[in-house]
């Protein structure tokens, strides 16, 4: 069964600084898709960013991009130029397909603080 | 965010009491899922319908019953529920087979059972 790790229960950052979020994996899968979602103080589960698995290139989207290392199984989220807006609790996905059905496994989650 | 819509967005119960959670989607999707999000634990995949039709059933107490009564909307019916039924309950939908498949999810119902 495919699990999630997210070994930093929480993390915080300067305004305007960059952050580092650790997710690892464990599958046995050679195609898949990786996901980040944010859930701010409002409960609202939001997609960040996403990663096919069969693409080399790391996803980008804005200030977040993800170090996808394919082997070693990891995928890290990188904040850049945090804000305020930013603070949340950080989810890494994994999603993997079933019985015809789509599931996605999640980690634990990080809470992200961004200080003033 | 307003493509999944949940209501209530808050609900306290007894747990003699009977009620029910709605999920809406707007977004053309054709499958629609149901997790739990409780304290200090991972999300909780709780039931999975594709096209109308459960494909996933997590092992969930009988006590949580889902309806799926067309690709746009979803409930969980819930009865005689237990103190350590409260959590957020989300609901997400997507599309399956679409070339960037991605769940989008609600804003919860925050539920409460005394």
């Amino acid at each position: 069964a495919q699990t999630v790790t997210q070994s930093q229960p929480e993390m915080s950052v300067q305004e305007a600084e960059t952050v580092t979020l650790s997710c690892t994996y464990d599958t046995s899968e050679s195609d898949y898709y990786l996901f980040w979602y944010k859930q701010p103080p409002s409960r609202q589960m939001i997609l960040v960013i996403r990663q096919e698995a069969y693409k080399q290139q790391n996803a980008t989207e804005n200030r977040f991009s993800v170090n996808f290392q394919k082997a070693a199984k990891s995928f890290s989220l990188k904040i850049s130029d945090s804000q305020l807006g930013d603070a949340a609790m950080y989810f890494c996905a994994y999603r993997t397909e079933q019985g015809g059905s789509e599931k996605l496994v999640f980690g634990k989650g990080t809470k992200l603080t961004v200080n003033p | 965010e307003t493509g999944v819509t949940q209501t209530p967005r808050h609900l306290v119960m007894g747990m003699t009491n009977k009620k029910s959670l709605k999920c809406e989607q707007h977004l053309g999707h054709n499958a629609m899922y149901w997790y739990k999000q409780s304290a200090k634990k991972p999300l909780e995949l709780m039931f999975v319908y594709s096209l109308e039709e459960r494909v996933e059933n997590n092992s969930v107490p009988s006590r949580f019953s889902p309806e799926c009564p067309n690709s746009s909307h979803l409930f969980l019916h819930l009865h005689t529920l237990q103190p350590e039924d409260s959590a957020l309950y989300l609901c997400a939908s997507s599309h399956l087979g679409a070339v960037q498949e991605t769940q989008y999810f609600g804003p919860g119902t925050r539920l409460l059972v005394l």
